[in-house]
């Protein structure tokens, strides 16, 4: 069984940085794209970042790139987004997705219970 | 960017009957169109992708169509657990878009 678990959301001022993590089981981990994708609670769905099985190959949405990196660590099944000069409309529940083929389509078909992250001072 | 909008915005149905959501492109995504299931407090969950491909646990009562800018996802035989959110998204070009989200609810 897939298993996503995000971590290493909370409270953080504008400005600051913060360093999620995604640990993985259940599948290949280096076999498949991974991906973030948050969303403001109660409000809809935004694609963050992707990031190809070798690490090779990363993309970002245009309100993150430049200061969101997104990394993996196929050693330890883990994903990684390194958040800095955030701001408040970054504040959302951050999902760890992967990807439903082993060639990447960008289509998410096993997700994380998220972690929320609130950018406020 | 290609804009994602789903109609109508909260659809209101009895249980037993038939809904239809519908999602619409601003311009053309072929069939890179995947749809998803959000229940209240829980992860979105893939339904669809291909336009048309069911993922794995849905049954037979959900099924989608569409190509180009037009895409439908009908539910026959609503049953309780079926009445959540459910997003389109395209994943033909970058940035990859979702939709805004339908409501189904109980009537």
């Amino acid at each position: 069984e897939v298993r996503l678990v995000e971590s290493g959301g909370g409270l953080v001022q504008p400005g600051r940085s913060q360093r999620l993590s995604c640990a993985a089981s259940g599948f290949t981990f280096n076999d498949y794209t991974m991906h973030w994708v948050r969303q403001v609670p109660g409000k809809g769905l935004e694609w963050v970042a992707s990031i190809g099985w070798n690490g090779a190959d990363t993309d970002y949405a245009n309100s993150v790139k430049g200061r969101f990196t997104i990394s993996r660590d196929n050693a330890k099944n883990s994903l990684h987004l390194q958040m800095s000069s955030l701001r408040p409309e970054d504040s959302g529940l951050y999902f760890c997705a992967k990807d439903v083929g082993v060639q990447s389509l960008v289509v998410f078909d096993s997700w994380g219970q998220g972690t929320l992250v609130t950018v406020s001072s | 960017e290609t804009m994602m909008t789903q109609s109508p915005g909260t659809l209101s149905v009895s249980p037993g009957e038939r809904a239809t959501l519908s999602c619409t492109a601003s311009e053309n995504i072929n069939i890179n169109l995947a749809w998803y299931q959000q229940k209240t407090g829980q992860a979105p969950r893939l339904l669809f992708y291909g336009a048309s491909i069911r993922a794995t646990g849905f049954p037979a009562r959900f099924s989608a169509s569409g190509s180009g800018t037009q895409f439908t996802l009908t539910i026959t035989s609503l049953e309780s657990e079926d009445f959540a959110v459910y997003y389109c998204q395209q994943y033909h070009k970058w940035p990859y878009t979702f939709g805004q989200g339908t409501t189904l609810e109980i009537k």
